[in-house]
């Protein structure tokens, strides 16, 4: 079973536009919730995470949004720049113990220029 | 210390051979992981250390599978009798304790099984 959902598969947005990727979840255990950037040949690169108790974390032209009474979190990249274009996964860890990360099967964000 | 170094980057072996990888984490990290990846699928936990211990082991990981991490520090992953099914790309990431999951990813180590 996916416990982290992301359903679209890839995303193509022009430069200087808004990308928004979107990421469900099931496990209500999940504590927190984390977004990675992946380039091709490369391991996944932190981006920003969010803790269950916030709304919103906000990072530079990123901010990643979670409601947890609809188990979804959505990751916003305000103004999107060519160098964004890459694989990002949504990935989750539950409460205490390893902080083992769930993953989703990952969204591919192009940025034309 | 310029983050998690995995080796080899890439291994070809053939059915029934047995390989290891290595991962030399960020240095004051107590936490490290192994996650393998698959085409068109996200990272899958393996297996995690805390120091030196072993703690928790995925169902992911068959008996053909272990890994080690003597004195708290580098790490290796051994696939016994490799299948095809073992092709991919295998993770290591490392981090300290109580980050709420944010792990440092090495470039990882592509396995091709023929």
């Amino acid at each position: 079973d996916q416990q982290v959902k992301q359903n679209s598969p890839s995303l193509s947005v022009q430069e200087g536009r808004i990308s928004i990727l979107n990421c469900d979840y099931t496990n209500s255990m999940f504590d927190y919730f984390l977004w990675y950037k992946k380039y091709p040949a490369e391991g996944p690169t932190f981006l920003i995470s969010i803790s269950s108790i916030k709304d919103k974390n906000e990072d530079g032209r990123f901010t990643v949004f979670l409601n947890k009474s609809a188990k979804h979190l959505s990751l916003h990249i305000v103004p999107s720049q060519p160098g964004d274009s890459a694989v990002y996964f949504c990935a989750a860890s539950p409460q205490g113990g390893s902080e083992k990360l769930v993953f989703g099967k990952g969204m591919k964000l192009t940025v034309n220029p | 210390d310029t983050g998690v170094s995995q080796d080899p980057r890439h291994k070809i072996t053939k059915r029934g051979q047995n390989v290891t990888f290595r991962c030399d984490p960020i240095s004051e990290h107590n936490r490290l992981y192994w996650y393998r990846q698959t085409l068109g699928q996200g990272p899958e936990f393996l297996t995690y250390f805390q120091n030196e211990a072993q703690l928790e082991k995925s169902r992911l990981l068959s008996d053909r599978f272990s890994a080690e991490r003597p004195k708290g520090s580098f790490s290796t992953l051994e696939i016994q009798r490799t299948e095809q099914g073992d092709s991919a790309m295998y993770l290591c990431a490392s981090s300290p304790t109580g980050t709420g999951g944010t792990a440092f990813f090495g470039q990882g180590t592509r396995l091709t099984v023929v």
